[in-house]
């Protein structure tokens, strides 16, 4: 069946690195993928998303390309801020839902 | 409303009690998911609603778990002779139809504590 598999967690980074989480998934065709992240006492918000291969998603300085080649999705951004602390889930859409990574949490330290 | 709304936010009970969870979709959102979110197990998917009805209940872990939705609208989750093991954030979110071609909003969640 369709799964997400994220990079183990916790990260922690410095303030103004560069931050890479990998995302990889299993699934049947070429599903939707998206980043939704999870702040500290907050619901899950989408991030970004890609709708097809060679797509690539961005917002908030974060950016994510649908690679089919290697059935990857992984999140990027040049220049994190103590801001970005927070969970990040990969998903994929599955048949009639979403189908979640185990998310990985970031801590960016000023 | 202006969001899913989830009550309660925090549930402390005992073990063998039985549990409502209540969701609130944002008015008009036809779809409505359940997903629990476990310490290092990531979101694990319940349920989900299209309308009142449950094409897709098979993430439901026991047959403890039940949940309804009535009017196409507020959804309650239920957990009978709750165990330990039920520990957990539950998570609901709505949107206009499937995931995938629409976002998902979700709660802050209902945080389960069995002791």
């Amino acid at each position: 069946g369709d799964s997400v598999t994220q990079m183990e967690g916790p990260v922690t980074l410095s303030e103004e690195a560069f931050l890479t989480i990998n995302c990889t998934y299993t699934a049947t065709g070429y599903p939707s993928l998206f980043w939704y992240v999870q702040y500290p006492g907050e619901g899950l918000q989408l991030l970004l998303k890609a709708t097809k291969a060679d797509d690539k998603g961005s917002n908030k300085g974060f950016e994510a390309t649908y690679r089919k080649e290697t059935t990857s999705f992984h999140l990027e951004k040049g220049s994190v801020q103590v801001s970005d602390s927070a969970v990040y889930f990969c998903a994929l859409a599955g048949a009639q839902k979403l189908v979640f990574g185990q998310g990985t949490r970031l801590t960016i330290n000023p | 409303g202006a969001g899913v709304s989830q009550s309660p936010s925090n549930k402390v009970t005992e073990k063998g009690k039985d549990v409502e969870l209540r969701c609130d979709p944002i008015s008009g959102h036809t779809a409505l998911y359940w997903y629990r979110q476990s310490l290092g197990q990531g979101l694990e998917f319940l349920i989900y609603f299209q309308g009142n009805s449950a094409p897709d209940k098979s993430g439901l872990p026991s047959d403890r778990f039940s949940a309804e939705r009535t009017g196409g609208s507020v959804s309650t989750l239920t957990i009978q002779r709750t165990q330990q093991e039920d520990s957990a954030v539950y998570l609901c979110a709505s949107s206009h139809g499937q995931a995938g071609a629409n976002v998902l909003t979700f709660g802050a969640g209902s945080r389960l504590t069995v002791l």
